[in-house]
């Protein structure tokens, strides 16, 4: 267990269904971040919450909705997905962004399938 | 741009040494990161370089050269348990990290 726990861990969803992915960390980190993980592909930076506003937003598409209600809570709303939106999900924290040491603690990830 | 190239896969012997390479290209430089990832498990948190040179952590260590734009993660006296994805990453001009497409380590018996 790192301190940052993300559910569902496996996910199959249909192209026209609405799911969304939890993210919850109990280190008292004021930053939360998504990112992407395919297959011999670097991570891609989706969003970033500091102190719950968003401070980015990588030119996702709107498909993907993210939510931070307070520090310690992160979603991913999921809709109208592609397959090739078929991948690993980690989420992220870190004690607040902004800083060269900042050492993100990962969640195990959620594993989304599109159909 | 920004570019982190690492190779894509080594395999080692168990018992062995191991030097995982980095090279990247950053506009400024705020340090360099390596974490290491297991199949199905979150990335964790190995090393950051800020300075040039060598640091080291028990049986990993982990170099930097700034004026050459490159890294290194050593991994001594190899054990089965090392067998996992190694990813390095520097954060951007917003202290984003920027990530390679990791490094994948196969340890054989």
């Amino acid at each position: 267990e790192t301190g940052v726990t993300q559910t569902p861990r496996h996910l199959v969803m249909g192209m026209t269904n609405k799911k969304s992915l939890k993210c919850e960390q109990h280190l008292g980190h004021n930053a939360m971040y998504w990112y992407k993980q395919s297959a011999k592909k670097p991570l891609e930076l989706m969003f970033v919450y500091n102190f719950k506003e968003q401070t980015e937003n990588n030119s996702v598409p709107s498909r993907f909705s993210p939510e931070c209600p307070n520090s310690s809570h992160l979603f991913l709303h999921l809709h109208t997905l592609q397959p090739e939106d078929s991948a690993l999900y980690l989420c992220a924290s870190s004690q607040e962004q902004g800083s060269g040491a900042n050492v993100l603690t990962f969640g195990a990830g959620s594993r989304l399938t599109v159909l | 741009g920004q570019n982190i190239d690492q190779p894509t896969e080594m395999t080692a012997t168990e018992g062995a040494i191991v030097q995982i390479n980095c090279t990247y290209q950053t506009s400024g430089f705020n340090g360099l990161f390596w974490y290491q990832q297991h199949a199905g498990e979150a990335p964790t948190f190995l090393s950051y370089n800020v300075l040039d040179g060598l640091e080291e952590k028990g049986r990993f260590s982990s170099f930097l050269s700034r004026s050459k734009g490159y890294s290194y993660l050593l991994l001594k006296e190899l054990q089965m348990k090392d067998s996992a994805s190694y990813l390095c990453a520097v954060p951007d001009s917003n202290y984003q990290l920027i990530w390679g497409a990791g490094t994948k380590l196969i340890i054989k018996p």
